[in-house]
């Protein structure tokens, strides 16, 4: 099993409805961020979360919400979805600190949302 | 702000062919520089890693090397096969800034038998 999970992996939706994209993780991680990649742009940051009670904006978080519920779980919200939101969508987590803290994130394997 | 630039792709190249994947930042300070992989359908994970001016990453044949001087990060390998085809992120890390990555906007490379 992954230890990043996505969820749904692809996504279909009309203009204006409410959308949900989850992730879990099993790496007992304490930082979460959610990217938006999109072709020629790479990935730019949405939002990002150093715990429960720690969730900062990123470049590009107008139009989304985030909603922290565990140490494990991020979710990213689109409350009203527009075609330009459509993209692939990664969550990430990594270390904060200590000896495991490498700089390094590690991915989900991403959820494709096309809104029509 | 902080940016990262790569050479624009596809870059499309025959089995054991030399492959350089040009990248370059611009940051007030020094960041941490990675090289990130996405094989098609898959997420990313990191190829390597250098935190400091003149260090060099190595992994799975592929090198580059920290280059203070002229802000780059080239990433290169001798000899590349059809399993390194993927698309290839360059990025930055402030640590005191959250751990987030800054992206490059990728090279998609392409290696036919």
């Amino acid at each position: 099993d992954a230890d990043v999970t996505q969820t749904p992996r692809n996504r279909i939706t009309k203009t204006g409805k409410r959308i949900m994209l989850e992730c879990s993780q099993t790496k007992g991680h304490d930082r979460m961020y959610w990217y938006r990649q999109d072709p020629g742009l790479g990935l730019r940051l949405i939002y990002y979360s150093f715990d429960v009670k720690d969730i900062n904006k990123g470049e590009i978080s107008d139009g989304y919400s985030v909603s922290r519920q565990a140490q494990a779980k991020f979710s990213l919200s689109l409350e009203s979805a527009i075609p330009n939101q459509t993209a692939l969508y990664f969550c990430a987590t990594s270390w904060t600190s200590g000896p495991s803290n490498t700089g390094e994130l590690f991915f989900g394997e991403g959820s494709r949302l096309t809104v029509l | 702000g902080d940016s990262v630039t790569q050479m624009e792709g596809p870059v499309t190249l025959s089995e054991e062919a030399f492959l350089t994947i040009n990248c370059t930042y611009t940051a007030t300070g020094y960041p941490s520089l990675f090289w990130y992989v996405q094989y098609p359908g898959e997420g990313l994970q990191l190829l390597l890693k250098a935190t400091k001016a003149d260090d060099k990453g190595s992994n799975k044949g592929f090198e580059a090397t920290y280059r203070k001087e002229t802000t780059s990060f080239h990433l290169e390998k001798g000899s590349v096969q059809v399993s390194d085809s993927a698309v290839y992120f360059c990025a930055l890390q402030f640590r005191n800034q959250g751990g987030k990555l800054i992206f490059g906007q990728g090279t998609e490379l392409s290696v036919k038998p």
